[in-house]
């Protein structure tokens, strides 16, 4: 089993859609969880961290549920710019300092 | 200020050239990272650097070598490199505290010919 899974899509949706990615991760005494947003050729940017709550920025609103072992990614509204392969990212909490990326869900929005 | 910046953005060099990139941070971030990144592919970790001193090496050939002179400057030395080390270069910070966020450079888009 990979340490962090996510399904690469692409997703398809149009202007206005709701979108939710998850991610799945293995190591239950993970730690931190991030999103992480990437353009084609530009480096990641972090678009969110994850809290235990739950938490929303905007459209975005980000869920970790430990139980089950995922975080989810919802976009609500989604706009062209929008599309971006988006990263799920997790501290394994292996000596605190690696983070493990998933292989990135890709989102096309369309007009 | 969360910047993360890197030097140069993109190098073309021979199988028989030696070259560096450079990264700087002024967060006061204590964790710096290098990443290779393939097209489609996520990052792939090379190094961390923890207070200066290395603390992961993933395994990574010796024809690349990691150097960290200070807290701000993380740098990656490499020499007779083969085309398959292609690829955009990440350097990253990190701090050893709180939230621990990580944020990325712009990548140096590296070609070997």
């Amino acid at each position: 089993r990979k340490e962090v899974e996510q399904d690469p899509g692409p997703f398809n949706v149009p202007e206005g859609a709701t979108v939710a990615f998850n991610c799945t991760y293995s190591n239950s005494a993970s730690q931190s969880f991030f999103w992480y947003r990437q353009d084609c050729r530009k480096e990641p940017k972090l678009l969110m961290s994850v809290y235990s709550s739950g938490n929303e920025d905007g459209r975005f609103t980000a869920q970790l549920n430990r139980a089950s072992q995922y975080i989810s990614l919802l976009i609500r509204d989604s706009k062209l710019s929008d599309s971006a392969t988006y990263l799920c990212v997790v501290n394994m909490n292996t000596g605190f300092q690696k983070l493990v990326f998933g292989t990135g869900t890709r989102l096309l929005v369309s007009p | 200020d969360t910047e993360v910046t890197q030097t140069p953005k993109h190098l073309v060099m021979g199988m028989t050239n030696k070259k560096s990139l450079k990264c700087e941070q002024h967060m006061g971030h204590r964790a710096m990272y290098w990443y290779k990144q393939k097209a489609k592919k996520p990052p792939e970790l090379m190094f961390v650097y923890s207070y200066e001193k290395l603390s992961i090496n993933e395994s990574v050939p010796s024809r690349f070598s990691p150097e960290c002179p200070n807290s701000s400057l993380l740098n990656l030395h490499l020499h007779a490199l083969q085309p398959e080390d292609s690829a955009l270069y990440l350097c990253a910070s990190r701090s050893l505290a709180g939230i621990n966020e990580q944020y990325f450079g712009p990548g140096t888009r590296l070609t070997v010919t």
